[in-house]
């Protein structure tokens, strides 16, 4: 199946720097791709979704000017979390859509942002 | 937008059992899925459902999409250890806008 690569796998940063979290997509080009926030013991909830050279869609409630989306290629984006505070940890994940496999969503494996 | 309602939240079963889970919500959907979810790790597709109706299998998994659009069940048969974690559904109604409901946490004691 197609594969979703996410680096880095961990990060730990203090309040207040920024944060960039990769998403790759290895083996496929990727339509879309999608940002996931996922808190301990609950699911799954998007972010944004974001086609490569365009400006990404935001969900309601999801602060744009802080989690800076780019899109610059058919296999990568980068989700940047800026000026992060400690209620911005969470579990982030990618994932990316392939035409070939009816526009199904592969995830990565997810990025585990700690804020101290 | 769409809610949907998975349940059982938790399930605690002994192995070689069989186990069901099911996703219900009051808005209509044109795809299901089901994922699955360890600890530290993404969701992993289990299954996709496109029509309604749709009976699919998957070795020991089976999932159907509810003849009424809004429901889906999976049952896994022969429950073994490596079964435990977090199972998802999730529906979609176009390419962009896929929803998840809240998990269901499996516990397989061996």
């Amino acid at each position: 199946g197609a594969v979703v690569s996410q680096h880095p796998s961990r990060v730990i940063c203090k309040s207040g720097t920024s944060v960039k979290i990769e998403c790759r997509s290895l083996d496929f080009q990727a339509t879309t791709m999608f940002w996931y926030r996922q808190f301990p013991k609950q699911s799954l909830m998007l972010m944004a979704t974001s086609n490569e050279g365009s400006k990404a869609t935001y969900e309601q409630g999801v602060e744009k000017d802080k989690f800076l989306i780019n899109h610059a290629s058919l296999t990568l984006s980068t989700l940047t979390v800026t000026s992060a505070h400690p209620e911005d940890s969470s579990f982030y994940i990618c994932s990316a859509t392939e035409r070939l496999s009816y526009n199904e969503q592969f995830f990565g494996p997810g990025t585990r942002l700690t804020v101290l | 937008g769409q809610q949907l309602n998975q349940s059982p939240q938790s399930m605690f079963i002994q192995e070689g059992e069989d186990v069901s889970m099911n996703c219900t919500s009051s808005s209509i959907f044109n795809t299901w899925l089901w994922y699955k979810q360890d600890p530290g790790e993404g969701p992993v597709l289990l299954i996709a459902l496109y029509k309604a109706g749709e009976l699919t299998s998957n070795g020991r998994l089976t999932a159907q999409f509810g003849i009424t659009r809004k429901d889906s069940f999976l049952n896994i048969s022969a429950s073994i250890p490596s079964d435990v974690g977090i199972y998802f559904c999730a529906g979609r109604v176009n390419n962009n806008d896929m929803r998840f409901g809240a998990g269901t946490r499996l516990t397989v004691k061996p």
